[in-house]
């Protein structure tokens, strides 16, 4: 398997632009997760998904933020209006059952 | 959301030394994960466990379950350079079904 997809590795765009962060999890994978690092918070969860359904979205910062997932093999997080403190790395997550979570290389986003 | 305090924050330590660090959680967690972060990559899973006083190994790495279920520990046995990164203890409790992190610790390891 060729583990969790990330797509872009890195977005670089406008404030007030709209971004879409990718992820393909590992297939066979019912749980898939959101994650955001920053030097200054650490690894913070934002939203993950059970069977394709949002099961805990109290880590999204707010309504700018919104995520999908329309099948099993994909999910989308979008940020609109972007602003440049929404500038980290998001990563994507997929897991068996809950338990050990395989991570994406990450998409680095910068807001400028 | 929870918080997994880690320590040490940072190592130093010379190419061949042992190397120890723990995780505490104020909660009980059924399942204790540590992974590590190379630069610009995510990080990768070394080590799960699911028992309270579990001692589990891969290679040169060995980490415990807590007895208590509320800790873990990491060792990493004759360092190299190739260990420097960023390790981060994951605690996942059946309740809410999520993992939470602890703030990393970053080892150098110097040749």
């Amino acid at each position: 398997d060729a583990g969790v997809i990330q797509s872009p590795r890195h977005e670089v765009t406008e404030m007030g632009q709209e971004v879409t962060l990718r992820c393909k999890p590992i297939s066979g994978h019912d749980y898939l997760f959101w994650y955001r690092q920053t030097m200054m918070r650490g690894l913070e969860l934002l939203i993950y998904f059970n069977n394709n359904v949002p099961i805990d979205d109290s880590g999204m910062p707010e309504d700018r933020f919104s995520a999908k997932m329309p099948n099993a093999s994909f999910s989308t997080l979008k940020i609109q209006p972007s602003e440049p403190r929404d500038s980290a790395v998001y990563f994507c997550a997929s897991s068996f059952w809950g338990l050990e979570a395989f991570f994406g290389q990450g998409t680095r986003l910068t807001v400028v | 959301g929870q918080q997994l305090n880690q320590s040490p924050q940072s190592m130093f330590i010379q190419e061949g030394e042992d190397v120890s660090m723990n995780c505490t959680s104020s909660s009980i967690f059924n399942t204790w994960l540590w992974y590590k972060q190379d630069p610009g990559e995510g990080p990768v899973l070394l080590i799960a466990l699911y028992k309270a006083g579990e001692l589990t190994s891969n290679g040169r790495l060995t980490a415990q379950f807590g007895i208590t279920r509320k800790d873990s520990f990491l060792n990493i046995s004759a360092s190299i350079p190739s260990d420097v990164g960023i390790y981060f203890c994951a605690g996942h409790a059946k309740t809410g079904n999520q993992f939470y992190f602890g703030t990393g610790t970053s080892l150098t390891v110097i040749p």
